[in-house]
């Protein structure tokens, strides 16, 4: 289904628990992002992965990690940190980040995460 | 960083009409606009983009303006239908860096029958 595929699509947690949502992709693209959407807040960037082993704080990573560890698969943790976890999470990903060119974001269907 | 400011938040208009949606960008360095689309509940997809030696690119009913000047770049669509009912999102991206884009907040078309 597109070529990236978010794990769940909802999930629900009690407080003070961490979760973890998955992505993969079979595009062999490199780079690998999260944003969080929340209503009237647009895309936001949690973390991004350019190449496999390595990923950069986004505009909000606090609460938040991630790893890659394979170039097909970013995971996103939502740790007991985070102080406002319910959010839609969009997992994306691209070719390459280190272009002058175009660089099409291909997204993910999204994971929903409530906590109760 | 970049800032991408975009507007308006929301906008209503009637099938047939047009609808534009406007964003400002802050860096002068960025050099590639894209446009996301995301229908309820479903993914953002990409519909148009322009890059920054280009100041219009068209694709069917869908158009964007870019002003290097004042940055700000627009999106067009023309004879709406209902089926543009959707958030869409502006990005820019800037030159050198990480060319990550920084995406606006988003506008909410409702294009009613």
């Amino acid at each position: 289904d597109g070529g990236i595929t978010q794990s769940p699509k909802y999930l629900f947690r009690k407080e003070g628990q961490n979760v973890t949502l998955s992505c993969e992709q079979n595009l062999n693209h490199d780079a690998m992002y999260w944003y969080r959407q929340d209503p009237g807040q647009g895309l936001r960037l949690i973390y991004y992965s350019q190449i496999v082993n390595d990923f950069q704080k986004g505009d909000i990573a606090e609460g938040y990690s991630v790893s890659r560890e394979k170039k097909e698969s970013f995971p996103l943790t939502v740790t007991s940190a985070q102080k406002n976890p319910t959010a839609f999470y969009l997992c994306a990903s691209s070719p390459e980040t280190a272009s002058s060119g175009a660089n099409v974001l291909t997204f993910g269907a999204g994971s929903r995460l409530t906590v109760l | 960083g970049e800032n991408v400011e975009q507007h308006p938040s929301t906008l209503s208009v009637q099938e047939g009409d047009s609808a534009v949606i406007k964003c400002t960008y802050s860096d002068s360095a960025s050099n590639y606009f894209p446009w996301y689309k995301q229908e309820l509940g479903k993914r953002p997809q990409l519909i148009i983009d322009i890059r920054s030696n280009v100041g219009e690119k068209k694709d069917q009913r869908i158009a964007v303006t870019l002003n290097k000047t004042a940055k700000h770049f627009s999106l067009h669509i023309t004879e709406t239908q209902p089926e543009d009912s959707a958030v869409y999102f502006c990005a820019a991206r800037i030159s050198g860096g990480s060319y990550i884009p920084t995406f606006g907040r988003g506008t909410s078309l409702i294009v009613h029958p």
